[in-house]
């Protein structure tokens, strides 16, 4: 089934930690896009890339790093985890200058 | 910069009634894309519907609706005959046409619960 797999699908992690959180889509989409959503905040951009090989920052991007090696991954690493990025991320992508996103299910991350 | 607006942190409806959620936005863009998003208890995001800032009509699908104001900038969500499988958050969202500017930018989100 074409989509967008995230993992690990949730993980407790110890502060000052490194994590890296996979994205993959086997869509072809050129863009993809990391998202966080906190309660009352909704989602929030971290960093996205609009195609292989570029990457730009989002609204919250401190704390967080992300590559594009190829069309299909993007993953978003924590250098040194802190309890304030206790989030859910979103993985998404779309069609350059298309407006069909797609998202994955999400990563429920937990800093303690 | 765009910025989307929910007022509404939460709402009721009956079950079978109509309901609407509201959306503004900013943008000085002249062309920009409206969506909506369906999140369950589940998590996932579940994508609506979605007006293009040309587009004549308001969007329908199904049994939503899209009241679309482009003066006001407004881009309310009307769900007609509400189920209790639309007790979700919803999210209202923006994409403005900018060259390179693809990311969709969300605005706070509305509880919506379905009274039996």
């Amino acid at each position: 089934i074409a989509g967008i797999t995230q993992a690990p699908t949730s993980q407790i992690l110890a502060a000052g930690r490194r994590m890296t959180l996979r994205c993959t889509q086997d869509m072809r989409h050129n863009a993809m896009y990391w998202y966080r959503q906190d309660l009352g905040l909704g989602l929030r951009l971290i960093h996205y890339s609009n195609t292989a090989g570029t990457t730009g920052k989002g609204e919250v991007p401190d704390g967080y790093s992300v590559s594009r090696a190829n069309t299909d991954d993007f993953p978003l690493t924590l250098a040194s985890a802190v309890p304030s990025q206790t989030s859910v991320y979103f993985c998404a992508s779309s069609p350059e200058g298309h407006y069909g996103y797609t998202f994955g299910s999400g990563t429920r991350l937990t800093v303690v | 910069a765009q910025k989307i607006t929910q007022t509404q942190p939460g709402m009721f409806v009956q079950e079978k009634e109509a309901v609407t959620l509201d959306c503004t936005y900013d943008t000085s863009d002249p062309s920009y894309g409206l969506f909506w998003y369906k999140q369950p208890s589940s998590g996932e995001m579940i994508f609506l519907i979605y007006q293009g800032s040309y587009d004549q009509q308001n969007a329908t699908e199904g049994r939503y609706s899209l009241n679309f104001q482009k003066a006001r900038k407004s881009a309310n969500l009307v769900i007609s005959a509400s189920q209790l499988g639309d007790s979700a958050m919803y999210f209202c969202a923006m994409k403005d046409s900018g060259a390179g500017s693809y990311q969709l930018t969300f605005g706070k989100g509305t509880k919506l619960s379905v009274i039996p």
